[in-house]
């Protein structure tokens, strides 16, 4: 199975602060995803990528940054930060169609 | 308008007892994952279906492309088995997932 890694797992920030999300897979995947779940609203897409170097917008990009670095690294980046992005954050990876799911991280801002 | 619809939202069980999701889905369909989920945890990857049925111990997937819905079945439910389950559409010519809003499952013993 899938090994997919996130880092922090927990976090707490400030209004207007920088906050780096960052994923991990060891198993050269392609495909790479940022998603948000929320109550009352399931999970949605923030951003996507095919593989090192491509980012893609995903449902709701709005507030965020993605970067891939690589093939196996994924970050996903708040420049500023607002308490409406609290929210429990997961990264997934895909060889192309099915999808593996990191631990999450639960982000909050104060 | 939502491109799945999942029910039902809720559902309790007595141990034993069977359990039946549903998933319907209103655009061109490559694939349905099917997620569980325990409160505060991860998303474990249950089934990838395009199409027909498959088996994994006691639970059942089945996707009928025709009639754009796929289901889980859980056959004699035990308690370890409350969670969310999610249910998760890949479009055609897409790589992403676009998710049911989950049925949270409950099994009292």
């Amino acid at each position: 199975e899938a090994a997919v890694t996130q880092s922090p797992r927990n976090k707490v920030a400030v209004t207007g602060g920088k906050v780096t999300l960052s994923c991990n897979q060891t198993n050269n995947h392609n495909n790479m995803y940022w998603y948000r779940q929320d109550t009352g609203h399931g999970l949605r897409l923030i951003h996507y990528s095919y593989g090192a170097g491509s980012t893609e917008k995903g449902d709701i990009p709005d507030g965020y940054k993605a970067s891939r670095p690589s093939q196996e690294n994924f970050s996903l980046i708040l420049e500023l930060a607002t308490p409406s992005q609290t929210s429990v954050y997961f990264c997934a990876s895909a060889p192309t169609g099915e999808q593996y799911f990191g631990p999450g991280t639960r982000l909050t801002v104060l | 308008g939502q491109q799945v619809q999942q029910s039902p939202a809720s559902l309790v069980l007595q141990e034993g007892e069977n359990a039946e999701l549903q998933c319907n889905f209103s655009t061109s369909l490559n694939s349905m994952q099917w997620f569980y989920q325990r409160p505060g945890g991860s998303l474990v990857s249950l089934f990838y279906n395009p199409s027909g049925t498959k088996q994994s111990g006691r639970l059942t997937s089945t996707t009928v492309i025709k009639e754009r819905r796929s289901s889980l079945h859980i056959s004699s439910s035990q308690t370890t088995d409350s969670g969310t389950y999610l249910c998760a559409m890949e479009t055609r010519g897409s790589a992403k997932l676009i998710f049911g809003e989950g049925t949270k499952l409950t099994v009292s013993s």
